[in-house]
């Protein structure tokens, strides 16, 4: 039982273009949301987040928006950059919990 | 500053072998995360630690047990090791939870089961 989930296993954009990745959560009880990046060999690094609270969060070239009705959430990442390519993973944390759950991750490849 | 380091970095275990893969951070973090990346599959949690002396199942404990005996060291062990538990495993670890969730992992151990 997949809770997180990231329908597109894979996304190439142009540098300079905007790269949207998506995820959708099927846990009402999930109230805090997380992306992380990952390259390969390496752990998992933290990104961006939101509470349940809000809708939008910026950060730099990154933001991630909250449609708590849909059970979606997305990164949007503009311009896109070449170092941008790596894994991205969606995470939701549910109320009074101490845990994290994650998607199946959607690999970014932004090519010049 | 080391930050949370996993050993060994890659290992190839025959079926029905035990072994432990270790993991230590030096940030004086309080909880601390064992998850499997399986290819298509994301990140699976499988067993957590909210301090010393403290454990938790997470989403696929089956096959593995932990231990947290100080607050720096949660290592991971498979006791009868199967095929399906080749995977990456990542230890991770943050100072609370406080959904925050911003957890800081290690790079990980490539362990492959023959």
């Amino acid at each position: 039982d997949q809770q997180v989930k990231q329908n597109s296993p894979s996304l190439s954009v142009q540098e300079g273009r905007i790269s949207i990745l998506n995820c959708d959560y099927t846990n009402s009880m999930f109230d805090y949301f997380l992306w992380y990046k990952k390259y390969p060999a390496e752990g998992p690094t933290f990104l961006i987040s939101i509470s349940s609270i809000k809708d939008k969060n910026e950060d730099g070239r990154f933001t991630v928006f909250l449609n708590k009705s849909a059970k979606h959430l997305s990164l949007h990442i503009v311009p896109s950059q070449p170092g941008d390519s790596a894994v991205y993973f969606c995470a939701a944390s549910p109320s009074n919990t101490d845990k994290l759950i994650f998607g199946t991750g959607t690999r970014l490849q932004v090519f010049p | 500053n080391a930050g949370v380091t996993q050993t060994p970095k890659f290992r190839i275990l025959k079926i029905g072998q035990s072994m432990t893969l270790q993991c230590t951070q030096d940030m004086n973090h309080n909880y601390m995360y064992w998850y499997r990346q399986d290819p298509g599959m994301g990140l699976k949690l499988i067993y957590y630690s909210v301090g010393a002396g403290i454990t938790d199942k997470g989403e696929v404990p089956n096959g593995y047990n932990v231990s947290r005996s100080t607050t720096e060291d949660f290592p991971l062990r498979l006791e009868l090791a199967a095929p399906s538990q080749t995977s990456v495993y990542f230890c991770a670890s943050i100072p609370s939870f406080a959904n925050t969730g911003e957890l800081f992992f290690g790079e990980g151990s490539r362990l492959t089961v023959l």
